[in-house]
């Protein structure tokens, strides 16, 4: 079965610092991941994906992630923290037949001034 | 791009009282729309999957008869929350799947109900 899971509930970065929330996926097949962030009392927005094709997938706002599959890991990073990163990030995978999204337990990221 | 449109935003109601939360997709059609919840400081939970014109399936241990779930259109789902207890007090978001993008899920914006 697909799952997802995010090391570390919290992470504290100092603005401009390196953003780096991890997240290694299990999967029988190849797989359909995705990152979000929400902030609070929101829906999700979407970050980036990765379906097939290149590894390293650039998304908004400055973010990216690298499908390594030798580490079955999907990793979102971003060079440097803006205050407004501020939120809650999921990574996400695909299961099921219904292409439901079954997601991590979430990063709590934390720019520090 | 793909939006959708979910109200209302935060309800209040008696326990006892029965809850609609509407989820529209305003510019595409959503073959499927899937039912989250979402408890406070914790992930999003999967409630039911619905495809337009067919029953909901609805995940293990999510009470059919209290979570009603109605996709009478491509761009239409309902959840009603029925006789409302205090436990029942959550986050509900709802997230639609469709559109031209490839693997395009579009999630509303979440509806805060507390039953009181």
């Amino acid at each position: 079965a697909q799952s997802v899971t995010q090391l570390g509930s919290h992470v504290s970065v100092s603005e401009g610092a390196l953003v780096l929330l991890r997240c290694n996926y299990s999967s029988s097949v190849p797989p359909y991941l995705f990152w979000y962030v929400q902030y609070p009392n929101q829906g999700l927005q979407l970050l980036l994906k990765y379906t097939t094709g290149a590894t390293l997938v650039k998304g908004i706002n400055g973010f990216e992630a690298e499908f390594k599959k030798s580490e079955t890991s999907f990793h979102l990073t971003k060079p440097s923290a803006h205050m407004s990163d501020a939120a809650e990030y999921f990574c996400a995978v695909i299961r099921g037949s219904a292409r439901q999204l079954t997601f991590g337990s979430g990063t709590q990221l934390t720019v520090l001034p | 791009g793909a939006v959708v449109s979910q109200h209302p935003s935060r309800v209040i109601c008696k326990s006892g009282t029965s809850v609609k939360i509407e989820c529209r997709s305003l510019d595409f059609q959503a073959t499927t729309m899937f039912w989250y919840r979402q408890f406070p400081k914790q992930s999003l939970m999967l409630m039911a999957t619905s495809n337009e014109g067919s029953k909901a399936t609805y995940e293990q241990g999510v009470e059919k008869d209290k979570f009603l779930i109605n996709h009478a259109s491509l761009t239409l789902s309902t959840l009603t929350v029925t006789s409302a207890h205090p436990e029942d007090s959550s986050f509900y978001i709802c997230s639609a799947l469709g559109g031209v993008t490839n693997y395009g899920y579009t999630f509303g914006s979440g509806t805060r109900l507390t039953v009181v």
